[in-house]
């Protein structure tokens, strides 16, 4: 059975400051990985999606590693201001479960 | 594009009433899932459907049920709501075939079981 992890669970840092997330899954045999955004009481929104073939992909400040053969995948955020506060999580496509795992997510703060 | 839609944003049930809750999508999308958010336990599958017309059980079923009769719509049920049911449900829909199985998310409905 899949299983995502993510550490930290929060983290809080100044402004300005780079950071990285980390997400981590027990089976390689994913289709895709998914990075979300999470703001208190709302929805989720999707950041950054890597296919199984592919290393990495940006948008803006933010970057998504993906290896599979370690199960792990990072979300670099580069200059953090307050408004990236939210709650990450990371969701791999399982190829055997034909379906989307979710890690718990980390609660990010920043502060000003 | 609307994109995920929920209806209705907020509902307060006692023990025992019954409701329908609505997700629709307009972006022709093959899949769709109904997750529920509870404080420490993350998101949770509950029903899932990879088509018209089917249905799927996903980690937490028990005391739902789903259909899919158009694509565009997948509707969640509860029979007999119980106190362990208040949560926050989010629909959720991917995949249009050709393209990258990208999952994209409602706005969610908050449930209260009193």
């Amino acid at each position: 059975k899949q299983e995502v992890t993510q550490i930290p669970a929060a983290l809080s840092v100044p402004e300005g400051e780079n950071l990285v997330l980390n997400c981590s899954f027990t089976d390689s045999a994913i289709y895709n990985l998914q990075w979300f955004r999470q703001d208190p009481g709302k929805g989720l929104t999707s950041l950054l999606l890597i296919q199984s073939s592919q290393r990495e992909q940006t948008s803006g400040r933010l970057n998504a590693s993906l290896d599979k053969s370690s199960g792990r995948s990072t979300l670099y955020i580069a200059a953090s201001q307050p408004g990236d506060s939210a709650t990450y999580l990371c969701a791999v496509w399982d190829n055997y479960g034909q379906n989307f795992v979710f890690g718990p997510g980390t609660r990010l703060s920043v502060l000003p | 594009n609307a994109g995920v839609t929920q209806t209705p944003k907020f509902r307060v049930l006692k023990t025992g009433q019954s409701m329908t809750l609505l997700c629709a999508q307009d972006m022709n999308h093959e899949y769709m899932y109904w997750y529920r958010q509870d404080p420490g336990m993350g998101l949770r599958l509950i029903h899932y459907s990879v088509g018209e017309g089917t249905t799927a059980k996903g980690e937490v079923p028990d005391g739902y049920n789903v259909s899919r009769l158009k694509k565009q719509n997948f509707l969640l049920g509860l029979e007999s709501a119980a106190p362990s049911q208040t949560s926050v449900y989010f629909c959720a829909s991917s995949y249009l075939p050709g393209v990258v199985n990208e999952q994209f998310f409602g706005p969610g409905t908050r449930l209260t079981v009193l």
